[in-house]
């Protein structure tokens, strides 16, 4: 089946604690990005990345980051967490940039304390 | 100024009714154009996509695009229960896809 796999789905944690929010799909996608969802906000991208080794920030970047070392994974990675970082995250892939539509994760519901 | 407007909601609509949802976008560069549908606790799901001005049918969805004026809309016809859900719009530019905050729908039985 054609999916993006989130992972964790659900994660409480303390702030300052390193963690990392795991996002790999199976359609052999070029473009995946991440998104958080907070409530009268809507979707605001964090970063997306258009290959291999090539990722660029999106609208709200400050304190995440993201690599891209498979074309499958690409890892949203918080290394200090803040509770301001509480928030609905999730993870989409894109046959290419542009014109396409995305194909969504599950979602990580962050919680941080 | 907002990049993707949507009316506000919430929209309530009777069983059977159409529900017309609109967006406005302030990119005249963008292309593309998408309707998602999102459950609570669910993932947004895309439902429509349209790239060129007119209308555009796929069974009880008809989304409409006017580029000229920056509007794009989705109207659900004979709208069912399980039609009840957030509804998002989108439009891509080359390297990103840019959301309204969206639209909550209930069809009430």
């Amino acid at each position: 089946e054609a999916q993006v796999t989130q992972n964790p789905r659900y994660l409480i944690t303390v702030t300052g604690k390193k963690l990392t929010v795991t996002c790999s799909q199976n359609m052999n996608h070029e473009y995946m990005s991440w998104y958080r969802q907070d409530p009268g906000l809507g979707l605001r991208q964090i970063y997306y990345s258009m290959n291999v080794e090539v990722t660029d920030k999106g609208d709200v970047p400050e304190g995440y980051k993201v690599s891209r070392k498979e074309k499958r994974n690409f890892p949203l990675i918080l290394e200090s967490p803040s509770p301001n970082q509480t928030s609905l995250y999730f993870c989409a892939s894109s046959p290419r940039q542009g014109g396409y539509g995305y194909t969504f994760g599950s979602g990580t519901r962050l919680t941080v304390v | 100024q907002k990049e993707v407007e949507q009316n506000s909601g919430p929209l309530s609509v009777p069983e059977g009714a159409i529900a017309s949802l609109n967006c406005t976008y302030s990119d005249r560069v963008s292309q593309s154009f998408f309707w998602y549908r999102q459950y609570s606790g669910k993932s947004p799901e895309l439902i429509m996509s349209i790239y060129s001005n007119g209308d555009k049918e796929d069974g009880r969805f008809t989304a409409q695009l006017n580029k000229a004026s920056q509007y794009v809309s989705l109207l659900i016809r004979d709208s069912q229960p399980s039609d009840s859900a957030t509804y998002l719009c989108a439009f891509s530019n080359d390297y990103k896809l840019s959301f309204g905050a969206g639209t909550t729908v209930t069809v009430r039985a």
